[in-house]
């Protein structure tokens, strides 16, 4: 079985500070790493995802995120957030072989002036 | 443009009454997924279909019945067995049916039972 872990449930951040929002999984094998950004009453969109390859992922909208296997963690970061960026964002897994995502339960980023 | 249209936004219904919310792409996509979203629980797999005429529950799928006879659409039907129907309903697509794909999302379906 797979698991995610979004340690935070709630982010508050000033705009144009630098953001880090955390993601743990837990898998026996290989796994396939995706963030996804909600805004209000929308869908998901994808920001970026780790399939294999270099560990550093970047992503739409100046995100990236950072694949560590001994940590098995996939932390999202962005250097300088603005007010636009407040949303729900959602860390997800998957493996080889099989056809779903697993979702952690999202973190709120709120981004201040 | 392509994409996934789930209707209505908004929906109301009785306790007691089964509701059925639309999911359509035009992507071409050979798999289909109904997730429910509630506050701080994140997204839960309802049923998933990867071809048409088939599908497979996913982790609540009690309450909850789907069909997937065109391969453009995958209704969800909200039964009266559903203990707490009160949610928001995310429909999405991938390409083929490979979670390595992602997903393509819908603008969700806010189900209120009154």
């Amino acid at each position: 079985a797979q698991s995610v872990t979004q340690l935070d449930s709630q982010v508050p951040v000033f705009e144009e500070a630098p953001v880090e929002l955390r993601c743990n999984y837990s898998s026996s094998v290989s796994v396939y790493l995706f963030w996804y950004v909600q805004y209000p009453n929308q869908g998901l969109q994808l920001l970026l995802k780790y399939l294999s390859g270099s560990t550093l992922v970047k992503g739409i909208n100046g995100f990236e995120a950072e694949f560590n296997k001994s940590q098995t963690s996939f932390h999202l970061r962005k250097p300088s957030v603005h007010i636009s960026d407040t949303a729900e964002y959602f860390c997800a897994v998957t493996r080889s072989g099989y056809s779903t995502l697993t979702f952690g339960k999202g973190t709120m980023l709120l981004v201040s002036p | 443009d392509g994409g996934i249209t789930q209707s209505p936004k908004y929906l109301f219904r009785k306790e007691g009454q089964n509701v059925t919310l639309s999911c359509e792409q035009n992507l071409n996509h050979d798999a289909m997924y109904w997730y429910r979203q509630d506050p701080g629980q994140g997204l839960r797999l309802i049923y998933y279909s990867q071809i048409v005429n088939d599908f497979q529950k996913g982790d609540i799928a009690e309450g909850y019945s789907v069909s997937r006879e065109k391969k453009e659409s995958f209704p969800l039907t909200v039964t009266s067995a559903q203990k707490n129907p009160t949610a928001f309903y995310l429909c999405a697509s991938s390409i083929r049916g490979q979670g390595a794909d992602g997903y393509t999302f819908g603008s969700g379906t806010r189900l209120t039972v009154v």
